[in-house]
């Protein structure tokens, strides 16, 4: 069966530092992956999708980036910090035209 | 491009009442129509689904109707139980598009 992993679950970073997410599906090969972030009481905003490794498509401009080292593994990074990175982030693998999502990180940026 | 709707943004029903979470889409070329509850801390998940050769589906409790003339689809929860207390998000692509989202339902319960 497919699954997805997501991780950590919960993370608190200062102002300035790094940021290192990271998702893997099990299951299925070649998936198409996404990451989403939510704000607080707020709906889904899609940041990144890949459709391959290396394969990379930016939806909204901002402090994050997002990379695929493997097939089955997609990263989603930050050089610096800033406050307005805080939120619920979302990694979510489609199969045909559903989507699975995975547990979500909640990050706080102090 | 694609844009969708969703209303309202928040529905306080009675315990044992119905509810409807009714979206609205501009690209008459969408074909596939899914809902998404998401509980707290969690990501969502998919609880139901329409495709526009079909007018109506149900399962269980819970149904979606779509009018593509109109092009509007709705979600429809009977007998509303506690559980049910998520908030509901609806969707719409064309076939190997992107999901477009709507903005997400608060859907609470009152005992």
């Amino acid at each position: 069966s497919q699954t997805i992993h997501q991780w950590p679950a919960t993370l608190v970073q200062p102002v300035g530092s790094p940021l290192s997410l990271e998702c893997t599906v099990e299951g299925t090969s070649n998936p198409n992956l996404y990451w989403y972030r939510q704000a607080a009481g707020r709906g889904l905003q899609l940041l990144f999708y890949s459709v391959g490794i290396g394969q990379i498509s930016s939806e909204v401009p901002q402090n994050l980036s997002a990379s695929r080292p493997q097939d089955r593994q997609f990263i989603l990074s930050s050089k610096k910090l800033l406050l307005s990175d805080s939120g619920f982030y979302l990694c979510a693998w489609r199969a045909g035209t559903g989507y699975t999502f995975g547990s979500g990180t909640r990050l706080t940026v102090v | 491009g694609e844009n969708v709707e969703q209303h309202p943004s928040t529905l306080s029903v009675q315990e044992g009442d119905s509810a409807v979470i009714k979206c609205t889409y501009s690209d008459s070329a969408s074909n596939y129509f899914p809902w998404y509850k998401q509980e707290l801390g969690k990501g969502p998940q998919l609880i139901i689904d329409i495709r526009s050769n079909v007018g109506e589906k149900k399962d269980q409790r819970i149904a979606v109707t779509l009018n593509k003339t109109a092009k509007h689809f709705s979600l429809h929860i009977t007998e509303t139980q506690p559980e049910d207390s998520a908030v509901y998000f609806c969707a719409a692509s064309k076939s190997n598009y992107q999901l477009i989202w709507g903005a997400g339902t608060k859907l609470i319960i009152k005992p």
